[in-house]
C-alpha cells in the first residue's frame, strides 16, 4: 500500500505570494492532518479534516486554510505569505477513528524570500 | 493544555550498543495515546512505537521498547543493539484518547540521536 504522499517537495515563494501544498492519504484513510515543523518552534498542529470537514484548528492566523476533497486528498493554502512561513509542512494521515495511529507524508519544504 | 519535555536535546550511542531517550509529559487526563516518532535527515517522519496508556504492559517492536510509568508520566524509549540506520531526530508525541479533539498530536522538541562506529 502506497504511503502518504505529498507535492511539491520544495517550493520557493516571496513575500505576500500565496501557495497551495496538496497530500494524498494512504489508500483507505479519511482523515488527514497538516503539521509545521521549524527550527525555532518545532511541530506544531495547523488543522485535521475528515471527511472534508475540519474537524479541529490549531493556534494559526487565518491565511492558514485548507480543505478536503471526497477522495480524501486535502490542499492546505496560505496566503499572504510573511518569511516566518518558511517551513516543512508534514501532512498526516489516519483512518479517521479517535484511537488511530498517524501516518507521515515526506513534507514539503516551503521558503519564503 | 497538553505537553511533552525532551530534555535530551541530543545523544550519542555506539554501534551495537544500547540507549534510551527520555520523554515526560503533562496532563490531567487519564486515557490518552504516545508515541515514539523517528525523523532521518530524509525527513519523513516514521513511527517507531506505540502506547496505551490504560495497558500496563510497556510496548515493544523489535529492538525498540518502552518504560511507560505513567503515575510519573514519563515514557523513555530504549533502542537496543543500535545500528547506524537508528540515526535521526526522535520525536515523542502526546495524543488524547478523548473525542473531538483526539486527532492532535502534542510533539516534543526532539532528541538527535548519532550513532557512532
Amino acid at each position: 500500500k502506497a504511503g502518504v504522499t505529498q507535492t511539491p517537495r520544495y517550493l520557493i515563494k516571496t513575500r505576500g505570494q500565496q501557495v497551495t501544498l496538496s497530500c494524498s492519504p494512504i489508500s483507505g484513510h479519511r482523515s488527514v492532518s497538516w503539521y509545521q515543523q521549524t527550527p525555532g518552534q518545532g511541530l506544531q498542529f495547523l488543522f485535521e479534516y475528515f471527511s472534508e470537514t475540519q474537524r479541529n484548528k490549531g493556534n494559526f492566523p487565518g491565511r492558514f486554510s485548507g480543505r478536503q476533497f471526497s477522495n480524501s486528498r486535502s490542499e492546505m493554502n496560505v496566503s499572504t505569505l510573511e518569511l516566518g512561513d518558511s517551513a516543512l509542512y508534514l501532512c498526516a494521515s489516519s483512518l479517521g477513528q479517535d484511537a488511530d495511529t498517524q501516518y507521515f507524508g515526506p513534507g514539503t519544504r516551503l521558503t519564503v524570500l | 493544555a497538553q505537553t511533552v519535555t525532551q530534555s535530551q536535546p541530543e545523544m550519542s550511542v555506539q554501534e551495537a550498543e544500547t540507549v534510551t531517550l527520555s520523554c515526560t509529559y503533562d496532563t490531567s487526563e487519564s486515557d490518552y495515546y504516545l508515541f515514539w516518532y523517528k525523523q532521518p535527515p530524509s525527513r519523513q517522519m516514521i513511527l517507531v512505537i506505540r502506547q496505551e496508556a490504560y495497558k500496563q504492559q510497556n510496548a515493544t517492536e523489535n529492538r525498540f521498547s518502552v518504560n511507560f510509568q505513567k503515575a510519573a508520566k514519563s515514557f523513555s524509549l530504549k533502542i537496543s543493539d543500535s545500528q547506524l540506520g537508528d540515526a535521526a531526530m526522535y520525536f515523542c508525541a502526546y495524543r488524547t484518547a478523548y473525542t473531538g479533539t483526539a486527532s492532535k498530536l502534542t510533539f516534543g522538541t526532539g532528541t538527535r540521536l548519532q550513532v557512532t562506529l
